[in-house]
């Protein structure tokens, strides 16, 4: 089945800082999103992006499909905005089921 | 509201016992899923359906079991045979099969006694 990896498993940041975090899919997609899952394990739909760019406030995701891969931008980061990040992809062919990669945690300090 | 809620968010099982997680969703969404989150890892596909009445396995079907009588019902059930039922477990629906955005609840956390 498809595989999708996320970079970097971890990511410790000061308040204010900016960061990028990367998904690798290994077949063509019909469907990519990326999620929030904050404390609460509450997973928050941030982007529905199979392919182009995006932006909603500071944050912003872009998918290059033809090369498989999507990143997802936070500019001066809030603690807020501290938790897993997951991207999540289904294929073209079969059922639309999505496929997780194992997320980003992300820990932003004051 | 519209959403999607799922019952109860902490939940008991004792050894053998069979035990149903409730997923109702008023969004008129057409497909919906079940998934399962363990410590530190991303989330695997337990059942889904596209439509009433019909329903298919996902990667870690065994020891779950579902039903989809009405369009806005999906609940899972736990049985005796899943051997490690202990994890976070996720309902999702989305307006249709294809590209769509894929919704969340709030999930239910599942403990053994």
């Amino acid at each position: 089945g498809i595989q999708v990896e996320q970079s970097p498993p971890d990511l410790i940041l000061q308040e204010g800082a900016n960061s990028t975090l990367r998904c690798n899919f290994s077949d063509s997609v019909n469907n990519l999103q990326w999620f929030h899952q904050n404390p609460w394990g509450q997973l928050i739909n941030l982007f529905y992006i199979p392919s182009g760019t995006k932006q909603n406030g500071r944050l912003s995701a872009t998918t290059v499909a033809t090369e498989r891969y999507s990143l997802l931008y936070i500019s001066s980061s809030q603690t807020t905005d501290s938790g897993v990040y997951f991207c999540a992809v289904d294929m073209i062919q079969g059922a639309q089921k999505l496929v997780f990669g194992q997320g980003t945690r992300l820990t932003i300090n004051p | 509201d519209g959403g999607i809620t799922q019952s109860p968010k902490y939940l008991f099982r004792k050894e053998g016992q069979n035990v149903t997680l409730s997923c109702e969703q008023n969004l008129n969404h057409d497909a919906m899923y079940w998934y399962r989150q363990d410590p530190g890892q991303g989330l695997r596909l337990i059942y889904y359906s596209q439509i009433v009445n019909d329903f298919q396995k996902g990667d870690i079907a065994e020891g779950y079991s579902v039903s989809r009588e009405k369009k806005e019902s999906f609940p899972l059930t736990v049985t005796s045979a899943q051997k490690n039922p202990t994890a976070f477990y996720l309902c999702a629906s989305k307006r249709q099969a294809g590209r769509d955005i894929q919704y969340f609840g709030a999930g239910t956390r599942l403990s053994v006694l």
